[in-house]
């Protein structure tokens, strides 16, 4: 069964305003979540590094205002999208690092479509 | 910087084998993955080398050269399905903490 869930799947949205997705752990802790995006057709882009406890760390480029990201719990982080623009629509998708594994594993993404 | 290469597309013939290269510079190798995507879907994982030489697990086999920074993924007896992107990614550490870097993926088209 799947080990970590997004929700929600897919969200349309008016540009200007604020989308939070969930991204949930299922079977074990997670100290560090990832949050990627990913554009048609175009490989997975790194967003940011979430870390239990403390500030999310942000690729160059990704900003940190725009980005929200909360990792408040062991098996909850959530990225808020806010004052969402159409050139934010994109697929999101989590993943999850156990301490004790090397693989990653990912979340089934959320589609952001902005109008 | 981090760097990684890949083919965009390629095309093969049901049963046959067909093999993706993927070659990488980075700093920080900490291990190499492959993962398999179809369209509108999550990556879902197919191997992972940290050592050189070659994993095998069923029909796909991963090999590493860490002094050539090269990898391959090879797929073997391919049916239709197989058609999907075949993601390489490099977990390293750049910036002192380890991250998974992907490729920007190749397309692959299985035909009858």
């Amino acid at each position: 069964g799947a080990v970590v869930s997004q929700h929600p799947s897919r969200v349309i949205c008016k540009s200007g305003t604020s989308v939070k997705i969930e991204c949930r752990s299922l079977d074990f802790q997670a100290t560090t979540m990832f949050w990627y995006r990913q554009f048609p057709k175009q490989s997975l882009m790194l967003m940011a590094t979430s870390n239990e406890g403390s500030k999310a760390t942000y690729e160059q480029g990704v900003e940190k205002d725009k980005f929200l990201i909360n990792h408040a719990s062991l098996t909850l982080s959530t990225l808020t999208v806010t004052s969402a623009h159409p050139e934010d629509s994109s697929f999101y998708i989590c993943s999850v690092l156990t301490d004790s594994s090397y693989e990653q594993y990912f979340g089934p993404g959320t589609r952001l479509t902005v109008t | 910087g981090q760097n990684i290469d890949q083919p965009t597309e390629m095309t093969a013939t049901e049963g046959a084998i067909v093999q993706i290269n993927c070659t990488y510079q980075t700093s920080g190798f900490n291990g190499l993955f492959w993962y398999q995507q179809h369209a509108g879907e999550a990556p879902t994982f197919l191997s992972y080398n940290v050592l050189d030489g070659l994993e095998e697990k069923g029909r796909f086999s991963s090999f590493l050269s860490r002094s050539k920074g090269y990898s391959y993924l090879l797929l073997k007896e391919l049916q239709m399905k197989d058609s999907a992107s075949y993601l390489c990614a490099v977990r390293a550490s750049p910036g002192g903490y380890n991250k998974l870097i992907f490729g920007a993926g190749t397309r692959l088209a299985v035909h009858p």
